[in-house]
């Protein structure tokens, strides 16, 4: 039931650059990402919507593929402040609000 | 700033004990959640509810049960507290559509005995 996500983990030096993927066995609505940095609750980054439409955030974007009903998420030139725990949430197609999460792929970037 | 407010950050009680978690947002948010966040399973979703007295099952509702008599509280119950049920749990609510993003609660710490 919930979307797979890969990498599990990623360890990055400052300045890399960074994927990650959520796909989905159930056709896809939207799409959401949120990070989770250490003790603290999950922050929204952004929502994507059918489409296939990319959305953006400072250097953090994402895409929503909707033939694959996969979504990636793209970190460009990691900051030490990226670190953290990625998750992708979605709702799916004739669904209703309730958000399912993958299981998250743990960031780390390194000075 | 929307603010989800869980009234305990840390709890502990016993074996068979009925435990209610509550969860209060002050937006007149539409949708509100419960998760359980485990290491390594991520955000598993127990509860879900779309209105007031309106609510629909997660992936894991198991031993679990809610009640949302006003609409901006969430209760999540569960009914006999087991070990298993040791886990964070997190709070959530959105404005309506499923574009909506969520704002969360800081969290309860459980842990049963």
């Amino acid at each position: 039931q919930q979307p797979v996500q890969s990498p599990q983990a990623v360890i990055l030096r400052e300045g890399e650059d960074a994927v990650i993927n959520c796909s989905s066995s159930k056709a896809l609505y939207s799409v959401h990402w949120y990070r989770q940095k250490h003790g603290e609750a999950p922050v929204f980054l952004m929502i994507l919507l059918k489409g296939g439409e990319q959305k953006g955030h400072e250097k953090i974007s994402a895409s929503f593929n909707e033939k694959k009903q996969q979504s990636s998420l793209y970190l460009t030139a990691s900051q030490l402040s990226y670190s953290g725990t990625y998750f992708c949430g979605r709702n799916t197609q004739g669904g209703s609000e309730k958000l399912v999460f993958g299981k998250g792929t743990k960031l780390t970037v390194n000075p | 700033d929307v603010k989800v407010t869980q009234s305990s950050r840390y709890l502990v009680k016993r074996t068979g004990e009925k435990v209610f978690l509550e969860c209060v947002q002050d937006m007149d948010h539409e949708n509100m959640f419960w998760y359980r966040q485990d290491p390594g399973l991520g955000l598993r979703l127990i509860y879900f509810s779309y209105d007031v007295k309106m609510k629909e099952k997660g992936d894991i509702p198991e031993g679990y049960s809610v009640s949302r008599e006003k609409k901006e509280r969430f209760s999540l119950i569960l009914e006999s507290a087991s070990t298993n049920q040791t886990s964070m749990y997190l709070c959530a609510s959105s404005y309506g559509p499923r574009n909506s993003p969520l704002h969360f609660g800081n969290g309860t710490r459980l842990t049963v005995t």
